[in-house]
């Protein structure tokens, strides 16, 4: 069965700066990943997603992740953070054998002015 | 285009009632997902339908949850009879396809049981 850990719970980040959120996975075959955030009083929205192909991939609202298969991991990164992107964060991966994804814990972003 | 549509959005009830959680799930998709989430144990999916037909039910609590799809644009969570544990806000999230397809979430339902 596949497991997502996401190390850490909460990560505060001043608005400018850059921001990394940790994601690592466990299964044995290609997984499909995805990064969603959900902001307070909503449902999770869809940040980007991983098939195949290029390793690096972009997504909305200027955020991008890269897979590492070696260290079985898919980070998601943003350049500068804005107050908006204050949010819950979670990765989440599922598999080529049905449409069951399987969450991290979630990461809660807090931006300082 | 209309995404994954749930009501109520907020519930407030007393323990021992009946509670009917709604879904519409977003036209086309042939999986919808129900999924609980709280402070203590985070994100957990109750229960799975793929072409209206439950594939995964391993995640409700007991028996007193029980959910249906009648058809591939309606779903309904039950929960009788509710206890304060049931707290929580419940999502649904539906998909389209075979295989690793992203889930497309609706905003929730709060429900607080008193």
């Amino acid at each position: 069965a596949q497991s997502v850990t996401q190390p850490d719970i909460h990560i505060t980040v001043s608005e400018g700066a850059s921001l990394e959120l940790r994601c690592n996975y466990s299964y044995g075959a290609t997984p499909y990943l995805f990064w969603y955030v959900q902001s307070p009083g909503q449902g999770l929205q869809l940040l980007l997603k991983y098939f195949s192909g290029d390793t690096l991939v972009q997504g909305i609202k200027g955020f991008e992740a890269e897979f590492k298969r070696s260290q079985s991991s898919f980070n998601l990164r943003k350049p500068s953070v804005h107050w908006s992107d204050a949010a819950e964060y979670f990765c989440a991966v599922g598999t080529i054998a049905g449409n069951k994804l399987t969450f991290g814990g979630g990461t809660r972003v807090l931006v300082k002015p | 285009d209309a995404g994954v549509i749930q009501s109520p959005r907020h519930e407030v009830t007393e323990m021992g009632q009946e509670v009917t959680l709604r879904c519409k799930p977003i036209s086309g998709h042939n999986s919808l997902f129900w999924y609980r989430q709280t402070m203590m144990r985070g994100l957990e999916l109750l229960i799975y339908f793929n072409n209206n037909v439950p594939i995964d039910d391993s995640g409700m609590p007991e028996d007193r949850f029980s959910a249906k799809m009648p058809n591939a644009s309606f779903s309904t969570l039950k929960i009788q009879p509710s206890e304060p544990r049931d707290s929580a806000v419940y999502f649904c999230a539906s998909s389209f396809g075979q295989g690793g397809q992203p889930q497309h979430f609706g905003d929730g339902t709060r429900l607080s049981i008193l």
